[in-house]
C-alpha cells in the first residue's frame, strides 16, 4: 500500500530563506507524486507533479522537488522564500487503486 | 468563471438534521471527488464518480450519500447529522483518475452543533 510521511508539521524561515520541506513515500509499484498548497480559506492547488519522466521536477511559484529512489524521497525547495508562501503544504502520492494519499500537512510560516 | 464550485461555503446546523453540499465543474473533466479534512487538516478521499459511475466508496457512514447526475456535478447528502461530521468537505475533479492531478474546489466548512 502507498503511503506518505511529512516530517515537520511546522516549518518556519525568515523571508530570504531557503525553504525545505520534507515527504517520504512508500510505494510497492513507481509511484506518481504530487505537492499540493492550501492558502487560508481555499481548496489546494497543485505546485508539481513527478510522473518518472525526470527526477527534478519544477513547479510554480519558484518551487521544485527532486525525487530520490534511493532516499523514497520527494523533498520540496525553493530558494527564497516570499511572506505569500505562508501556507499549508502537502504531500501526496497516487495509489494504484486510483486514489490520492496525502500526508498530513506541513505548515510554512515566513517571518519579515 | 470558477473551476470547481462549491455551495454552501459555510454550513451550520443542529445534529439530527440532513443537510447537501452541491459541487459543479466547468473543466469538462469526467472524474470527481469528495474529500475530508479533518480539524487536524489531514485530507481523506470519500467517494469518486467517473462518468455518473461511482468508482471509489472509502469507509465512510452510509449516511453519507453521493449522487452525480452527470459528470459536471457531485452532490453529497449526509442524513442525521453528528457532531464528528463537522470539518471542510472539498470536491475536486480531474480528467481520468489515478495518476492525474486534482482541481479542488474552496471547500464547504461544515459545523454541526
Amino acid at each position: 500500500a502507498q503511503s506518505v510521511t511529512q516530517l515537520g508539521s511546522h516549518v518556519s524561515v525568515s523571508e530570504g530563506a531557503l525553504v525545505l520541506l520534507r515527504c517520504n513515500y512508500s510505494s510497492s509499484v513507481p509511484p506518481y507524486l504530487f505537492w499540493y498548497v492550501q492558502y487560508p480559506n481555499q481548496g489546494l492547488q497543485l505546485l508539481l507533479k513527478y510522473t518518472s519522466a525526470a527526477t527534478l521536477v519544477k513547479g510554480i511559484n519558484g518551487f521544485e522537488a527532486e525525487f530520490k529512489k534511493s532516499e523514497t524521497s520527494f523533498h520540496l525547495t525553493k530558494p527564497s522564500a516570499h511572506m505569500s508562501d505562508a501556507a499549508e503544504y502537502f504531500c501526496a502520492v497516487a495509489s494504484n487503486t486510483g486514489k490520492l494519499i496525502f500526508g498530513q500537512g506541513t505548515t510554512l510560516q515566513v517571518k519579515p | 468563471d470558477t473551476a470547481v464550485s462549491q455551495t454552501p461555503k459555510y454550513l451550520v446546523t443542529q445534529m439530527g438534521n440532513d443537510k447537501s453540499i452541491k459541487c459543479e465543474q466547468n473543466l469538462g473533466h469526467d472524474t470527481m471527488y469528495w474529500y475530508k479534512q479533518d480539524s487536524k487538516k489531514f485530507l481523506k478521499i470519500m467517494f469518486s464518480y467517473n462518468n455518473k459511475e461511482l468508482i471509489i466508496n472509502e469507509t465512510v457512514p452510509n449516511r453519507f450519500s453521493p449522487k452525480s447526475p452527470d459528470k459536471a456535478h457531485l452532490n453529497l447528502h449526509i442524513n442525521s447529522l453528528e457532531l464528528g461530521d463537522s470539518a471542510v468537505y472539498f470536491c475536486a475533479s480531474s480528467q481520468g483518475g489515478g495518476h492525474q492531478s486534482l482541481h479542488f474546489g474552496n471547500g464547504t466548512r461544515l459545523t454541526v452543533t
